[in-house]
């Protein structure tokens, strides 16, 4: 069973709007939650990530949410841009260094 | 050269060929990861290395046989492999057991496509 869900596989959002990708898990014992971006022939790159001790971390245009009770997580991007289009992955961290990612959501921004 | 190298960028090979791919980190990290990304799966995390040591092996089959000669390289040694091993690996660098960030950085990946 999957851990982290990304339940839509795809976003379009007007270029200067808000862009929010959503993300859920399993396990209310995940601590450390991370997003990733990634471009077509790339690596995905990472993007933020937050701590189960806050729930909100802001970096620019971009800002995670964390509802610990709702086993959510959310990523804002705004005003989006075309440069944002990509695919974004959330994760969270099991221990031992291991990451678990979600499917993933294809952004695009229309100009 | 920076960040996370991998080569060969595509790889093509039949199911009896013997094929490796390199993955390279030069961002001073301890801990260097496999990945595989299937279509339309979400990315599957294959083998942890931390200072040259195999900590994680998420029960891949032993026709996958990872190598860590040192902090900075990696490899994936490749043999008798099926068709529905073709995909995306990807390979990624950490700071480690010892570090305090959890990031991983990640290379740009070889397309594997087996015949």
């Amino acid at each position: 069973d999957q851990q982290v869900k990304q339940n839509s596989p795809s976003l379009s959002v007007q270029e200067g709007r808000i862009s929010i990708l959503n993300c859920d898990y399993t396990n209310s014992m995940f601590d450390y939650f991370l997003w990733y971006k990634k471009y077509p022939a790339e690596g995905p790159t990472f993007l933020i990530s937050i701590s189960s001790i806050k729930d909100k971390n802001e970096d620019g245009r971009f800002t995670v949410f964390l509802n610990k009770s709702a086993k959510h997580l959310s990523l804002h991007i705004v005003p989006s841009q075309p440069g944002d289009s990509a695919v974004y992955f959330c994760a969270v961290e099991l221990g031992a260094q291991k990451l678990v990612f979600g499917q993933g959501t294809r952004l695009t921004i229309n100009p | 050269e920076t960040g996370v190298t991998q080569t060969p960028r595509h790889l093509v090979m039949g199911m009896t060929n013997k094929k490796s791919l390199k993955c390279e980190q030069h961002l001073g990290h301890n801990a260097m990861y496999w990945y595989k990304q299937s279509a339309k799966k979400p990315l599957e995390l294959m083998f942890v290395y931390n200072f040259k040591e195999q900590t994680e092996n998420n029960s891949v089959p032993s026709r996958f046989s990872p190598e860590c000669p040192n902090s900075s390289h990696l490899f994936l040694h490749l043999h008798t492999l099926q068709p529905e091993d073709s995909a995306l690996y990807l390979c990624a660098s950490s700071e480690g057991s010892t570090g305090v960030s959890y990031e991983q950085y990640f290379g740009p990946g070889t397309r594997l496509t087996v015949t």
